[in-house]
């Protein structure tokens, strides 16, 4: 099944303990995202990676890095995690650019920073 | 920058009418735009992506519009059924790959 899973669904941690939240898509897609979402403010992208070893700051990249070593993974990285980044992460991917192709969602983590 | 608005935020009806949903964006230089379901828990589920250069695109009951020089795109569910409540969200897709979502209208069909 043509999926792309983020894990974990939940996670509570603390201020200034580093994390990783990790997108996987078994689609071999090209471009891959993340983005956060917030009451009132809808979906801001974080970063997004055109092709391995390619990524690109979005809209709200502060306090987040990410990687893409690997085709299948784009993980996200918060190494001091402040409570403002308590929110709703979306991990994306798509064949080629997003704006050109349907894009394919992950469930989604929810982050409580305490 | 590109802000995407959505109109009602919240929206209520009976089960067999027709609606329509709004997206109004205040950049008209896109790419495309592009309309999402999202269930509670769920992450998001592409319906309609509309090129910059079209107009409209229909996919069973959905239809959607793009009026680029208004800023303005609609989603138009017919016959909406209790299985169509959910968020919409609208997406456009801009030059350097930024993607920016409105805040979405939350759909309740009520049987």
């Amino acid at each position: 099944e043509a999926q792309v899973t983020q894990n974990p669904r939940y996670l509570i941690t603390v201020t200034g303990k580093k994390l990783t939240v990790t997108c996987s898509q078994n689609m071999n897609h090209e471009y891959m995202s993340w983005y956060r979402q917030d009451p009132g403010l809808g979906l801001r992208q974080i970063y997004y990676s055109m092709n391995v070893e390619v990524t690109d700051k979005g809209d709200v990249p502060e306090g987040y890095k990410v990687s893409r070593k690997e085709k299948r993974n784009f993980p996200l990285i918060l190494e001091s995690p402040s409570p403002n980044q308590t929110s709703l992460y979306f991990c994306a991917s798509s064949p080629r650019q997003i704006m050109n192709t349907e894009a394919f969602f992950g469930q989604g983590t929810r982050l409580t920073v305490v | 920058k590109q802000e995407v608005t959505q109109i009602p935020a919240a929206l209520s009806v009976p089960e067999g009418e027709n609606l329509v949903l709004n997206c109004s964006f205040t950049d008209s230089a896109i790419y495309n735009l592009q309309w999402f379901r999202q269930d509670p828990g769920k992450g998001l589920t592409s319906l309609l992506l509309i090129q910059s250069s079209q107009r409209e695109q229909t996919s069973g009951r959905l239809n959607a519009s793009l009026d680029k020089s208004s800023g303005r795109s609609t989603l138009y569910i017919a016959a909406s059924q209790p299985g169509d409540s959910a968020t919409y969200l609208c997406a456009v897709g801009q030059s350097g790959n930024q993607f920016y979502f409105g805040t979405g209208t939350s759909l309740t069909v009520i049987p």
